[in-house]
């Protein structure tokens, strides 16, 4: 199946808020309350920061949130910081399969 | 706690096989899916299968079907991952990662990744 589609890009200045965007389509996103996102600094394996669509792992911070609106999820990360520089990743299930975004930079200017 | 560790860095030619190995350990390994993902150079991230390691039953992408093979070992907890017919484009790091549910839900805990190189 086909990738989930990000924006390649986003950025923002220290403590204002982004939101990145996660399309999909009814055989994915839209019919599964199972999008995760995840965030990968350089040379780093993905973390985990967002799971069955809108929940916090412990230890992740508040500033993480996330919803999603029919085939469409969204993670926004509100008061950057600029440890927040990094790929950020959506990800869902789409019926005895998974599928990931293409993946977003997010740049802390 | 929960660890999962993969075997080493792997060099091969196109057409061989390579195997590598995801060790579990800090809670019941068969009570939790484990995902693969691959990255190649500069690229996203590409889910290839899963496995269930209490039954053994494993899916993987259409795409993989025939070249990717799951399997898991209950005795030392550790899955594997086999890829035959290696292309150059099969070069990537390949991770494995613990779901978070007994059920299937996210990739919780991720191994450090394992380079995998395919030159002639």
């Amino acid at each position: 199946q086909s990738a989930l589609t990000q924006p390649a890009s986003v950025s923002g200045s220290p403590g204002q808020s982004i939101t990145i965007s996660c399309t999909g389509t009814s055989r994915d996103v839209e019919s599964y309350h199972l999008v995760s996102w995840y965030q990968q600094h350089p040379g780093k394996a993905p973390k985990l920061i967002i799971y069955e669509v809108t929940n916090r792992p412990s230890g992740v911070s508040n500033r993480f949130s996330a919803s999603k609106s029919g085939n469409t999820a969204s993670l926004t990360i509100s008061g950057l910081q600029a440890e927040d520089e990094a790929d950020y990743y959506c990800c869902s299930y789409a019926g005895r399969s998974w599928v990931f975004g293409g993946g977003t930079k997010l740049a802390v200017l | 706690q929960v660890q999962v560790v993969q075997s080493g860095a792997e060099v091969k030619k196109p057409g061989a096989s390579v195997k590598v190995s995801c060790k579990a350990s800090g809670y019941t390994f068969i009570d939790y899916y484990i995902h693969w993902v691959r990255q190649a150079p500069g690229q996203g991230l590409e889910w290839l299968g899963w496995i269930n390691p209490n039954s053994s039953r494993a899916n993987s992408l259409e795409k993989f079907q025939g070249r990717v093979t799951l399997t898991r070992d209950t005795s030392i907890s550790t899955v594997f991952l086999e890829v035959t017919r290696l292309r150059s484009d099969d070069t990537a790091i390949y991770y494995c990662a613990r779901d978070d549910s007994a059920s299937g839900s996210s990739l919780e805990f991720w191994g450090q990744g394992t380079l995998v190189s395919v030159s002639s």
